[in-house]
C-alpha cells in the first residue's frame, strides 16, 4: 500500500509567485516524521523542512513552510516568492520507527516543480 | 562535516556480473541508509543501519543484494548476478538523533548503475 502521494506529477509557478505542492500520508503510528526533499537536476537530494506529528505549529523555514493537518494526514509544502532556482523535483517523505526499533524513511513520487519567468 | 560520499560514481557493467559500492557517511553519523531511484520516481528504502547493525531490510530486496557496515563506519552494497532491472541510481545517506531537526536525512550523490 502506498504510504506517500503526491497526486501533482508535474507544477508550474510564476517566479515570485507562492506555490503548494500536495502531500498525503498514511500510517496507523502515534510518533512519525514528515520531510520534504528537494532534488534539481544535477542530483542530489536537499533536505528542505521537518514536521513532527506531535508538533502543534506548522514548521516554517525560510521561504518554505509546512501545511500540516494531521486528521487529513497531509502535509503540505509551501514555497513563497519562488525563484527560478526553485525548479526542481521535490519529494515528501515520512520516517516511521519499524519493529526492530531503528527508523525507516519512505518517499512519495515526487512533483516537479518548473518556476517560470 | 565533509558529506556523505560514494563511489564510484559510474559503474557500467554486463548482466552477471557482480558489483560493490562504497558509501563513507558524515563521521558522526551512526545511522546509514541505502535507496534505490529510477529516473523519474522517488527513492526506494533498501535497507537500514544503526551503527554495525541491520536493523531493517526492504522486502523488495532480493538475496542478490547484501549489504554491510562493518565497526559501523563506511557500509559496501553488493549486487550479486546483476540483471538489467538492476540499472538504477543507488543513494546512500546518513543521520544522527537531533529532535530539533528531525534527525533529516543527508544524502551523497549516488552510484549510477547500468547494466548491459
Amino acid at each position: 500500500a502506498q504510504k506517500i502521494t503526491q497526486t501533482q506529477p508535474g507544477m508550474f509557478v510564476q517566479e515570485k509567485e507562492a506555490v503548494t505542492l500536495d502531500c498525503t500520508y498514511d500510517t496507523s503510528d502515534q510518533s512519525y516524521g514528515l520531510f520534504w526533499y528537494k532534488q534539481p537536476s544535477s542530483g542530489e537530494m536537499i533536505f528542505l523542512i521537518y514536521q513532527g506529528s506531535y508538533d502543534e505549529q506548522n514548521a516554517t523555514e525560510g521561504r518554505y513552510s509546512l501545511n500540516f493537518q494531521k486528521a487529513r494526514k497531509s502535509a503540505n509544502l509551501v514555497i513563497s516568492a519562488s525563484q527560478l532556482g526553485d525548479s526542481a523535483m521535490y519529494f515528501c517523505a515520512m520516517r516511521e520507527v519499524v519493529h526492530t526499533g531503528g527508523f525507516k524513511t519512505i518517499f512519495g513520487a515526487g512533483t516537479r516543480l518548473f518556476v517560470k519567468a | 562535516d565533509t558529506g556523505v560520499s560514494q563511489n564510484p560514481r559510474h559503474k557500467i557493467t554486463k548482466r552477471g556480473q557482480n558489483v560493490t559500492f562504497r558509501c563513507d557517511p558524515i563521521s558522526e553519523h551512526n545511522r546509514l541508509y541505502w535507496y534505490r531511484q529510477t529516473l523519474g520516481q522517488g527513492p526506494e528504502f533498501l535497507t537500514y543501519f544503526q551503527n554495525e547493525a541491520q536493523l531493517e531490510k526492504s522486502r523488495l530486496l532480493s538475496d542478490r543484494f547484501s549489504a554491510e557496515r562493518p565497526k559501523g563506519s563506511f557500509s559496501t552494497l553488493e549486487i550479486q548476478r546483476t540483471e538489467q532491472g538492476d540499472s538504477a541510481m543507488y543513494l546512500c545517506a546518513s543521520s544522527h538523533m537531533d529532535r530539533g531537526t528531525g534527525s533529516p536525512l543527508h544524502f551523497g550523490n549516488g552510484t549510477r548503475l547500468t547494466v548491459t
